[in-house]
C-alpha cells in the first residue's frame, strides 16, 4: 500500500481481556518494527521482524505480549490479560532495508479501563 | 549503550522566527539520524535523514546538520509557522547492530500566531 496502516486506530478493553493490534507495512518493506510510547514517554522499541522472524524480542514488556508476522507482510501484535499499564499509543514502523528510514503508521491506542 | 537527548524539552515561539532544535547522543558510531515530527495524538511523519557520512540535508524550511564526532545534531527551522507546531523527535542507528532506532524524548514546538 503507499503507507503503512494500523488497526483499529483506537481500542478501548477492560483490563485482563485480550487484544489483538494489526500493521499492515508498505508493500516490499522487510523489515517492520513496534514501539510503543506511553503517555510523555519517548518510544520504547518492542520487537523487531525482518520478513517472517524476529531476531530481536527483546523489547517486549512480559510474556503477555507476542507478535507475529506472515507472509512478510501483516503482522500482529497481542496482548493477552491486558493490565492499565498496557495503555499506550502502539506505533508500526516499515523500512525497506533493515538500517534506513522508518515509515511510521498512525499507530493504535489503547486504553485499558 | 546509545542515549539521545533532546533540549529543549518545550520551545514557545512567535511566528517567523527562525529556530534550532538540538539532538545529542553518547555513541558516535551510528549509521544515520533521521528526524522526525509527531503531532498530537498521531503517528511519525519522517523529515530528513542523514547518512553517517553527510553533514546537512535540506528539504524547503527544514535543514538538519550532523557533526558526528561531537555526538551533536541540529534542526534548523526557517521562518517558522503556526503549522510547525508538533514534536519534534530524533532517532539514531548505531553501527552495531544495525536495525533499530534509539528515540530522544522530543522538543515540543509551538509557533504562537
Amino acid at each position: 500500500g503507499a503507507g503503512v496502516s494500523q488497526s483499529p486506530s483506537n481500542k478501548v478493553t477492560e483490563k485482563g481481556k485480550d487484544v489483538e493490534l494489526r500493521c499492515d507495512p508498505i508493500s516490499g518493506h522487510t523489515a517492520l518494527y513496534w514501539y510503543r510510547q506511553s503517555l510523555g514517554q519517548g518510544l520504547e522499541f518492542l520487537i523487531y521482524f525482518q520478513g517472517n522472524s524476529a531476531p530481536d524480542k527483546s523489547g517486549l514488556p512480559s510474556d503477555r505480549f507476542s507478535a507475529e508476522r506472515t507472509g512478510g507482510s501483516v503482522s500482529t501484535l497481542t496482548i493477552q490479560r491486558t493490565q492499565q499499564e498496557d495503555s499506550a499509543v502502539y506505533l508500526c514502523a516499515s523500512s525497506q532495508v533493515s538500517n534506513y528510514g522508518y515509515t511510521f503508521g498512525s499507530g493504535t491506542r489503547l486504553t485499558v479501563v | 549503550k546509545q542515549e539521545v537527548t533532546q533540549i529543549p524539552a518545550a520551545l514557545s515561539v512567535p511566528e517567523g522566527e527562525n529556530l534550532v532544535l538540538n539532538c545529542s547522543f553518547t555513541d558516535s558510531a551510528i549509521y544515520n539520524l533521521q528526524w522526525f515530527r509527531q503531532d498530537p495524538g498521531k503517528g511519525l511523519t519522517s523529515l530528513l535523514l542523514i547518512q553517517s557520512s553527510q553533514r546537512e540535508q535540506t528539504s524547503g524550511r527544514l535543514n538538519a546538520s550532523l557533526d558526528k564526532s561531537s555526538g551533536r545534531s541540529t534542526l534548523y527551522i526557517a521562518a517558522s509557522q503556526p503549522g510547525d507546531s508538533a514534536t519534534y523527535l530524533c532517532a539514531v542507528i548505531n553501527t552495531s547492530g544495525t536495525y533499530k532506532y534509539i528515540f530522544g524524548t522530543g522538543t515540543r514546538l509551538k509557533v504562537l500566531a
